[in-house]
């Protein structure tokens, strides 16, 4: 059974641009979360998706937007890009109705220069 | 709010001795709690959960976990630590029965095993 697949892996950009991620869900998971990870700030909840639905977002600027296709693939974009958006971002995926275990991608790592 | 607190940034322990990672939680309810592990450049992979009964549960390599609900902690526990211990380790909590879903994590704390 095939991972929570994030692309891309790896990711410049320069402040002003828009980025966008992707996640690849577990097969057979609808729930998708997205976390930003910076040294300084851990692991900052960003949103969750189900069933193409945010059922929850964290406290981030409107600049941090996500959507979630039919498939239950996600994605999330980035515009007005900031130094301070620098991070790794992590795709977690878990199946509705269990006890909340989540399963994480690899991550994206962006740097805004 | 709700909040999970790892008081330590850095633990240091010896290959073969006893490591103990701390967390303690302020969840509402009778909180479902994690620990993940994260290696350099990767995702997080879980460890262990504590869901309900038992409050010592045991985890992937060799890792357990002690609930206390008086001291509302969850320490992160094994035996015997080995180098490939190294990592970051998180630990985590979600209230149940909530609308939506949103686990809470702690800001980390970094192991390292010395041989």
């Amino acid at each position: 059974k095939a991972g929570v697949t994030q692309t891309p892996r790896y990711l410049i950009k320069t402040r002003g641009q828009q980025v966008t991620l992707s996640c690849s869900p577990i097969s057979g998971h609808r729930s998708v979360s997205w976390y930003q990870q910076t040294p300084g700030q851990g692991l900052q909840f960003l949103f969750e998706y189900f069933s193409e639905t945010q059922r929850n977002k964290g406290n981030f600027p409107g600049r941090f937007s996500g959507r979630q296709f039919s498939n239950s693939r996600s994605e999330m974009n980035v515009s007005t890009l900031e130094l301070g958006d620098s991070a790794l971002y992590l795709c977690a995926s878990r199946v509705e109705g269990s006890t909340g275990e989540l399963f994480f991608g690899e991550g994206s790592r962006l740097t805004v220069l | 709010a709700q909040s999970v607190a790892q008081p330590e940034d850095q633990v240091n322990v010896a290959e073969g001795n006893p490591l103990t990672v701390k967390c303690t939680y302020s969840v509402s309810g009778n909180p479902y709690l994690f620990w993940y592990v994260q290696y350099p450049n990767r995702g997080l992979q879980f460890l262990l959960k504590y869901i309900t009964g038992d409050n010592l549960v045991k985890g992937s390599y060799g890792f357990e976990a002690e609930f206390n609900k008086s001291q509302t902690s969850f320490h992160l526990k094994k035996p015997s630590a080995l180098v490939s211990d190294s990592a970051l380790y998180f630990c985590a909590g979600r209230a149940p029965n909530t609308g939506g879903f949103k686990t809470i994590f702690g800001a980390g704390t970094r192991l390292f095993v010395k041989a």
